[in-house]
């Protein structure tokens, strides 16, 4: 299995809302990650989780918290969102080591802010 | 830091040899991966180049010159499923990051 799922594929919500955004995989990775991808961007980094623990954080506003319950898992939670938050938010996993340039991403949540 | 350059478009007709270029800088290089995104999907991995040379997969092919902080993605064959938007990407001394070039975006016509 070398698939990255993501849920929700769509999510719409208000700057007061709090929503939380899910990643899975079975690839017995340890390496997982979160981006931000804008229209007709490059995908940048936001969070790098290493053996369930948060190991690269690209300074991130704070209304975006990061958690990795187990190590098949990786949640985004996300409150008091502005407007330019709205973007493509992209989940990915790798092994560790030398093979961190081999990463699989997930289809996305393409999220709204109103 | 880190800065990737790519051209932003580029076009070739079906069945051609298609070269994408990929610049560099950046401190503790490691190697430079290419990625696919095709529209409303996701990256997709492609190939990967720690040391100098030309590697081939199929009917993509990558080069690096580490001297010249330059790598490559080379296309050959065309098919009109290559529209896509290609990504260089580095990986530097931080280990599990990769900063992603701006990309380039491939318009193949029949």
């Amino acid at each position: 299995d070398t698939e990255v799922t993501q849920t929700p594929k769509h999510l719409v919500m208000g700057m007061t809302n709090k929503k939380s955004l899910k990643c899975e995989q079975h690839m017995g990775h340890r390496a997982m990650y979160w981006y931000k991808q804008k229209a007709k961007k490059p995908p940048e980094l936001m969070f790098v989780y290493s053996y369930e623990k948060l190991s690269i954080n690209e300074s991130v506003p704070s209304r975006f918290s990061p958690e990795c319950p187990n190590s098949s898992l990786l949640n985004l939670h996300l409150h008091a969102l502005q407007p330019e938050d709205s973007a493509l938010y992209l989940c990915a996993s790798s092994q560790q080591g030398d093979r961190t340039y081999e990463q699989y991403f997930g289809p996305g949540t393409r999220l709204t802010v109103t | 830091g880190q800065s990737l350059e790519q051209p932003s478009e580029v076009t070739a007709v079906e069945g051609a040899i298609v070269q994408m270029n990929c610049t560099y800088q950046t401190s503790g290089f490691y190697g430079l991966s290419w990625y696919q995104q095709h529209d409303g999907g996701a990256p997709t991995f492609l190939s990967y180049n720690a040391l100098d040379g030309l590697e081939e997969t199929g009917r993509f092919s990558s080069f690096l010159s580490r001297s010249d902080s330059y790598g490559y993605l080379l296309l050959q064959e065309l098919q009109m499923k290559d529209s896509a938007s290609y990504f260089c990407a580095v990986r530097n001394n931080a280990g599990n990051m990769l900063t992603f070039g701006g990309g380039t975006r491939l318009m193949v016509k029949p």
